[in-house]
């Protein structure tokens, strides 16, 4: 069965650069989540779309944005990046009739130097 | 805001039991339960929904207690591929609900 598609998987940059992560949900589904999750953490949520529309907002700085295109896919774009970005980052998806099941993706794992 | 989880860890032989805690000090309208390997997805395991109702997989079982907000994981006869972070995910039942984790109880499973 399809799963969650995040790339690139592996991300290195350098303070103050941007970073774009994308993510490519399970066919059907219409809502998409974005976590966070530092090392040893537990994952944090960033926000999420359902449809194409920011549905939910978390613990997202200023400096991160995204969004959900016509063909589902989502995209996190992050600025300015500091060192305190560095994590793991999630997709995950559900899809509305499916009791907020929410299916993750393999992750990128950002690392800010 | 988040779950708490007990115990942050625990150490099990092969077939050996164990119970993994979830409690919230909000109102829940369901418990996702996952396993996450070292640097890998968290995989989704079972939802519990309010109703008290007690669910399984293989040997893994869950139980959600409306009345206490509280869920509780089961693993019997545990199994060396069991090893991981088991995290709770609580719905508070907000449109298209953002799970909050607690902060995980990491497993191991020795032979």
């Amino acid at each position: 069965a399809a799963g969650v598609i995040q790339s690139p998987r592996h991300l290195i940059k350098e303070k103050r650069e941007t970073a774009t992560l994308k993510c490519y949900p399970i066919p059907r589904h219409d809502t998409v989540y974005w976590y966070q999750q530092g090392p040893g953490q537990d994952p944090q949520f960033l926000i999420s779309f359902y449809e194409k529309m920011q549905s939910d907002k978390g613990s997202i700085p200023d400096r991160f944005s995204a969004q959900q295109f016509s063909d589902y896919h989502s995209e996190l774009n992050m600025s300015s990046l500091e060192l305190g970005d560095s994590a793991l980052y999630f997709c995950a998806s559900s899809h509305m009739d499916g009791g907020n099941i929410q299916y993750f993706g393999a992750g990128t794992r950002l690392s800010v130097l | 805001q988040q779950p708490v989880q007990s115990p942050q860890a625990v150490i099990l032989r092969e077939g050996e039991d164990a119970v993994i805690n979830c409690s919230s000090s909000k109102a829940l309208y369901s418990v996702h339960w996952y396993r996450q390997k070292h640097g890998e997805a968290p995989v989704f395991l079972m939802i519990l929904l309010k109703g008290g109702e007690q669910k399984g997989h293989d040997k893994i079982s869950a139980s959600f207690n409306e009345k206490k907000q509280q869920s509780s994981l089961y693993l019997t006869a545990s199994q060396l591929s069991y090893s991981g972070t088991y995290f709770c995910g609580a719905d508070r039942g907000s449109t298209l609900g953002r799970l909050y984790f607690g902060r995980g109880t990491q497993l191991t499973v020795w032979p």
